[in-house]
């Protein structure tokens, strides 16, 4: 199907285990982007990427690593998964507007993945 | 620094009434662009307007209306006549000149029959 997909949807683990989140769109949008969702903060950017092989900090980075070999693909690694990091993680993407810098297109999101860290 | 103010946390109505979701935001660009996304419970993230600073015009979509006044650095939601189905989070959001995404901490919109 067309559109952005995330997996998994839902995800429990453990304290210190490494975990990645998979970020997969169709459209061929130049950006993407990470976020993550707790109560009281809206969505707060962790990473994102204007092009294949680019990628950028975003506000709440730590403890986070993201790479993108493929323009379609953008997973996100927490390395040490910590109780903090228990949150929704949503993907999103959108094509590049003037300049290259995304400005003028709207991001379209994934349905968003779950992750509990016990 | 880029900053997007929703001060209303939670609203209820009742069916049928009208609904204002205020939206104050900060920037030092001249140029930008305000959104506001749909988060309903079901958790996905629902594009619903775009505008940018050079227009003020006001824009209605069938219930939804929004009201932009770069004076007053706003950018107000109006759902008229409000139904069950627009239970939901409200986020306002602002791109600047660096292209990342601010967003509000959102609003909680619940309507009752």
């Amino acid at each position: 199907d067309a559109g952005i997909t995330q997996s998994p949807r839902y995800k429990i683990t453990e304290t210190g285990r490494q975990v990645t989140l998979m970020c997969h769109q169709t459209w061929s949008h130049s950006y993407m982007f990470w976020y993550r969702q707790d109560l009281g903060h809206g969505l707060r950017l962790i990473y994102y990427s204007a092009a294949a092989d680019i990628t950028d900090k975003g506000e709440v980075p730590d403890g986070y690593v993201v790479s993108r070999s493929k323009t379609e693909n953008f997973p996100l690694t927490l390395e040490s998964a910590t109780r903090s990091q228990t949150s929704v993680y949503f993907c999103a993407s959108s094509e590049s507007g003037s300049w290259g810098k995304s400005k003028d297109y709207e991001q379209y999101f994934g349905p968003g993945t779950r992750l509990t860290v016990t | 620094a880029q900053k997007v103010t929703q001060a209303q946390t939670e609203i209820s109505v009742v069916e049928k009434e009208d609904v204002t979701l205020d939206c104050v935001y900060e920037t030092r660009d001249t140029t930008y662009y305000l959104f506001w996304y749909k988060q309903p419970p079901s958790g996905e993230l629902v594009f619903l307007i775009r505008r940018n600073s050079f227009d003020e015009q006001n824009e209605i979509s069938g219930r939804y209306s929004w009201n932009f006044q770069k004076s007053t650095s706003s950018f107000n939601f109006t759902i008229t006549a409000s139904q069950v189905v627009d239970s939901a989070v409200y986020f306002c959001a602002l791109k600047g000149s660096w292209g990342k995404l601010q967003f509000g901490a959102g609003t909680q919109v619940v309507v009752t029959p």
